[in-house]
Parts: C-alpha cells; sequence; structure tokens
C-alpha cells in the first residue's frame, strides 16, 4: 500500500530564511508525486509534481523539490522564505490509471516570521 | 486552464436538513472526480470516487446513504449531505484531472459546512 509522511507538522522560519519540509513515501511501484499549498478556507493548489524524468522539479513561487528513489523522499525547498508562503503544505503520492487515488500526507503548516 | 469550481463556499444548515454541494470542470471533462473531506488542522481524507455515469466509490468507513453523490455529466458532480447531524461540519473539497494517473488533480476551493 502507497502511504505518504510529513515529518514535522510545524516549521517555523524566518524571512529569507531556507525553506525544507520533509516528505516520504511508501511504495511498491514508481510514484507520482506532487506538492499542493492550501490557505486558509480555501482549496489545494499544486506546486510542483514528479513523474517521470529530471528528478529535479520546479515549481512556482519559487519551490523546488527533488525525487531520491534511494531515499523514497521528496522534499520540498525554497531558498529564501517570504511572509506570503506561510500556509499548509501537502506532499501527496499516486499511481498511474485513469482513477487513482490521491494519498495525501498530513501535512506541514509553514509560519514565516520577521 | 483546469479549473474546478465547487459551489456554495460556505453554508449553514440546521440538524436534519438535507445539502447539496456541487463541484464542476470549467473547461475539462473529468469522467472522475473526488470528494474529500478535511477536519480542522487535518489532512484530506478520501470520501468517495465519483463516477460519471455510474455509481460512485466510496472509502471504508463512508456512509454511501448519507453522503449520496451524482455524476450526471462529464463536467458536474454532486455531493448531497443528508439527515446533516453536527458531526457532518466539516470542510469538504472536490477534485478533478483532466487527464491520467500522472497528471495532477485540481482542487475547487471547499464548502465550508456548519450543522447547526
Amino acid at each position: 500500500a502507497q502511504s505518504v509522511t510529513q515529518l514535522g507538522s510545524h516549521v517555523s522560519v524566518s524571512e529569507g530564511a531556507l525553506v525544507l519540509l520533509r516528505c516520504n513515501y511508501s511504495s511498491s511501484v514508481p510514484p507520482y508525486l506532487f506538492w499542493y499549498v492550501q490557505y486558509p478556507n480555501q482549496g489545494l493548489q499544486l506546486l510542483l509534481k514528479y513523474t517521470t524524468g529530471a528528478t529535479l522539479v520546479k515549481g512556482i513561487n519559487g519551490f523546488e523539490a527533488e525525487f531520491k528513489k534511494s531515499e523514497t523522499s521528496f522534499h520540498l525547498t525554497k531558498p529564501s522564505a517570504h511572509m506570503s508562503d506561510a500556509a499548509e503544505y501537502f506532499c501527496a503520492v499516486s499511481f498511474t490509471g485513469t482513477a487513482s487515488k490521491l494519498t495525501f500526507g498530513t501535512g506541514t503548516r509553514l509560519q514565516v516570521t520577521l | 486552464g483546469a479549473v474546478v469550481s465547487q459551489h456554495p463556499s460556505w453554508v449553514i444548515c440546521k440538524s436534519g436538513t438535507s445539502v447539496k454541494i456541487e463541484c464542476r470542470s470549467l473547461d475539462f471533462q473529468a469522467t472522475t472526480m473526488f470528494w474529500y473531506r478535511q477536519f480542522p488542522k487535518q489532512s484530506l481524507m478520501l470520501m468517495a470516487t465519483s463516477n460519471e455515469g455510474s455509481k460512485a466509490t466510496y472509502e471504508q468507513g463512508v456512509e454511501k446513504d448519507k453522503f449520496l453523490i451524482n455524476h450526471a455529466s462529464l463536467t458536474l458532480s454532486t455531493l448531497t449531505v443528508t439527515s446533516a447531524h453536527p458531526e457532518d461540519s466539516s470542510f469538504y473539497i472536490c477534485s478533478a484531472r483532466p487527464g491520467q494517473g500522472g497528471s495532477p488533480l485540481h482542487f475547487g476551493n471547499g464548502t465550508r459546512l456548519t450543522v447547526t
């Protein structure tokens, strides 16, 4: 069975500091991996995705993530945090198939301080 | 592109009444849509997979008679919470994808349901 683990339910960084949100997955087949961001009382917005090909994926708002098969990880990073990055971030995994389900991690709340 | 519209964004209803939530894919056709439920400060839990022209597939523990799903067209799925109770109060989010498993899900903005 597939699963996603996000280490750290809360992460706090200073504005301008590096953002690192951790995500590890468990899968018996090659996964598709996603990072979503959720602002209060809103749906989820896709930040980036990994399906095949280049393991370093660049997304919107300056975020990127690297798929490391050997570590079963897909950590999200951003070189310099901005106040507007404060939100809930979800890592998710799915597999091939027209109706494949998306399994979410428990989420990490990012706080950005001055 | 790939916009998913959800309506209403919030609703307050009395205990015992029913509430219908609509989910529309505005610029693509979706044979499959997904309904999620999110409790405060928690992750999204998949409730059911809505299939156009056929019955929805419910996740274990989700009451299909309470959460009625209808997917009558390629662009519209509805979730009806029947005989709502306060414990049904939650944030409900629908999603759909324009392609197959590798394409990302696009989410509606969610519906905040409060049952009094």
